[in-house]
């Protein structure tokens, strides 16, 4: 049972970067079999798709988002990364990390999040 | 920049049944697969329905799903107490290239 964990900094300085890294469990992200994905959830509101990026390095990335967004993966490590710049406080948000198949696009395995602040 | 509509809530009494709808258009639900999340308070969504109709491992058959055309829906039939959470569906967009998740839809039991 694949198990993922998301990791970074809690605060973000607005205008700055945030950085936040997925580690995966019981999985690889080398597999051709999956997408590695990333979600944020603003407190009280719904879910917001950000991106993804399949292990050999092709992404997609949500039209609203993708000036702003980068996503990485570290093979060697079991991890996949988001980068998103010039933050302000609508980027406040629960961050998730998730595993998405290739032909149906399910996310089927999700970590627990990542609650990220920009202060200003 | 949600593309999937469904109701803000539903409700019904325990050993009831509500059904969810989740409204959407030729470029996502009516080309591609569906997909329905639970999110219970304070915890990660999880996978409940996929493939339109098929029940991820653990779910309960009182958790049904279906589609057609531009259109899904989640039926919970015997509803519990422990089914009180936020519902989301979910698909992939083909004219946007992006994954369009539904406006999400807070289930009560009375």
């Amino acid at each position: 049972q694949v198990q993922l964990q998301e990791s970074g900094p809690g605060l973000v300085k607005s205008s700055q970067t945030l950085s936040l890294t997925c580690t995966v469990f019981g999985g690889s992200v080398s597999s051709g079999n999956y997408y590695w994905t990333w979600i944020r959830q603003p407190a009280g509101k719904g879910l917001e798709w950000i991106g993804r990026i399949y292990a050999h390095g092709n992404t997609n990335y949500s039209p609203s988002l993708h000036s702003r967004v980068t996503m990485s993966l570290d093979m060697s490590r079991n991890q996949f990364s988001l980068r998103l710049d010039s933050v302000t406080a609508a980027d406040t948000a629960v961050y998730f990390c998730a595993r998405s198949t290739i032909y149906a696009v399910t996310l089927d395995s999700w970590g627990q999040g990542s609650l990220v602040t920009v202060s200003s | 920049q949600s593309a999937l509509t469904q109701p803000p809530s539903v409700s019904a009494a325990p050993g009831q049944k509500v059904t969810i709808s989740c409204s959407g258009s030729g470029s996502n639900i009516g080309s591609n697969y569906i997909s329905w999340y639970l999110q219970l308070p304070g915890t990660a969504p999880k996978l409940l329905i996929y493939d339109n109709n098929k029940r991820s491992s653990g779910i309960p058959d009182r958790f049904s799903g279906s589609k057609s055309g531009t259109s899904a829906t989640l039926g919970i039939t015997g509803l519990q107490t422990g089914d009180e959470a936020d519902y989301y569906c979910g698909t992939w967009d083909s004219s946007l290239s992006a994954y369009v998740f539904g406006t999400g839809t807070k289930v009560t039991v009375l």
